[in-house]
């Protein structure tokens, strides 16, 4: 049971370059997040998806985009990066309501 | 729209004594409290969460209440353990079904 997978861990970009962070998920989750971790700091919510086509923006979107074609997949695209985007950036899923947000393993980006 | 306020950022325990952590919200709609744990380099995970129609909540050593008219939850670790060493998150659920997360508490077990 593969849960929620990311890809890359790791990855150091440089100004101005774009990559894509993969996110999969085999749950059947309509949920899926995509969050932000700034180094001792709390969870910022990028992105969210509640459904196949249905995109919305959370709190810090600028610099990011998103895409949501299928149930299981669930794309990050950094375009022009940035110093301020060095992050770790962890994916989520989960069923609607009031249930528990499965975590994939986080992607440590560092913009140079 | 919900904040949730976390306290204290850094707590620092005896291995064996016990651990409070407190959350506040300020939705009063908002009815899910979810407490994680994310060990270091690790990925957040559920530990414990509670609804708004339960005061408390036990799992083993762990437990969580809730005070609605007050709008503040709290985590509860007894004997703690080093194993218990985290950064643990509290979150509230609003009302578009959204986790809204608090900063984070790094608990550090004392041997």
């Amino acid at each position: 049971n593969a849960g929620v997978t990311q890809t890359p861990k790791f990855r150091i970009l440089k100004i101005g370059q774009s990559m894509t962070l993969q996110c999969t998920q085999d749950m059947n989750h309509n949920y899926m997040y995509w969050y932000r971790q700034d180094p001792g700091m709390g969870l910022k919510l990028i992105y969210y998806s509640v459904g196949a086509g249905i995109t919305d923006k959370g709190e810090v979107p600028n610099g990011y985009n998103v895409s949501r074609s299928t149930t299981e997949d669930f794309p990050l695209r950094l375009e022009l990066a940035a110093p301020s985007q060095t992050s770790v950036y962890f994916c989520a899923s989960s069923f609607p309501g009031y249930t528990e947000a499965f975590f994939g393993q986080g992607t440590r980006l560092t913009v140079v | 729209g919900e904040n949730v306020e976390q306290h204290p950022s850094t707590l620092s325990v005896q291995e064996g004594d016990s651990a409070v952590i407190k959350c506040t919200y300020s939705d009063s709609a908002s009815n899910y409290f979810p407490w994680y744990k994310q060990e270091l380099g690790k990925r957040p995970q559920l530990i414990i969460d509670i609804r708004s129609n339960v005061g408390e909540k036990k799992d083993q050593r762990i437990a969580v209440t809730l005070n609605k008219t007050a709008k503040h939850f709290s985590l509860h670790i007894t004997e703690t353990q080093p194993e218990d060493s985290a950064v643990y998150f509290c979150a509230a659920m609003d009302s578009n079904y959204q986790l809204i997360w608090g900063a984070g508490t790094k608990l550090i077990i004392k041997p």
